[in-house]
């Protein structure tokens, strides 16, 4: 079952900010918000993850609404390398058990044009 | 840290042949998981492994395959006897999982069956 719901595909031009939207509307409690990319013909990278709050670091910038069914992954200037496969997924913080699983949808193809 | 290695990084092979894909996790990782990645399904979790057990086989397409985790720096992926449609890319991860945390991933394994 599909937990997320991203866009197929979005372009950005280079230097711009890319805004990444994810909707997550039947996120529980204790699940997290996460966000991986993949580069073409690599395996997917860890970007960044947040619960509540917003979270920022070297690569990208996490915005989660209060309500917390949607989040934004915010690049703040593309270049491009950034294109990519953009996958936002939702997991629980439990480590043990079935829980703690990497579910990736289809994602986002962001392109980032010169 | 040299990352998660797998190799090898391509094999082609004749249908019905036996195929063994190998990972070694970055040292201190406590969870494993094999994805397998194509173009019709996407990225989809096959298995993986918690302090060298078996936590979740479930998306194991079948009997043909089977992965084994020995010990904590090395594990196998194999399927016997392969077809076609097991033409795909396959990608080791390893997680530190006593909290949230990202999963690394390996570069993939290139898998062609003639």
């Amino acid at each position: 079952d599909a937990k997320t719901t991203q866009p197929p595909s979005m372009d950005c031009a280079e230097g711009r900010a890319a805004n990444l939207p994810c909707n997550h509307s039947t996120i529980s409690g204790n699940e997290y918000v996460y966000w991986y990319r993949q580069i073409h013909s690599q395996g997917p990278q860890y970007i960044i993850h947040g619960l509540k709050n917003n979270e920022t670091n070297e690569m990208a910038s996490l915005i989660i609404t209060e309500d917390r069914k949607s989040s934004t992954l915010i690049l703040p200037h593309a270049t491009l390398r950034d294109t990519a496969v953009y996958y936002c997924i939702v997991r629980s913080e439990n480590s043990g058990g079935s829980n703690y699983k990497l579910t990736f949808g289809k994602g986002t193809l962001l392109t980032v044009n010169p | 840290d040299a990352g998660v290695i797998q190799s090898p990084r391509h094999e082609v092979t004749e249908m019905g042949q036996e195929v063994t894909l190998r990972c070694k996790p970055i040292s201190g990782h406590d969870y494993l998981f094999w994805y397998r990645q194509t173009m019709m399904r996407g990225l989809e979790l096959l298995i993986y492994f918690n302090n060298n057990v078996p936590i979740d086989d479930s998306g194991m397409p079948e009997d043909r395959f089977s992965a084994k985790m020995p010990n904590a720096s090395f594990s196998t992926l194999k399927i016997q006897p392969s077809e076609p449609r097991d033409s795909a890319v396959y990608f080791c991860a390893s997680s530190l999982g006593l909290r949230i945390t990202e999963a690394f991933f390996g570069q993939g394994t290139r898998l062609t069956v003639v």
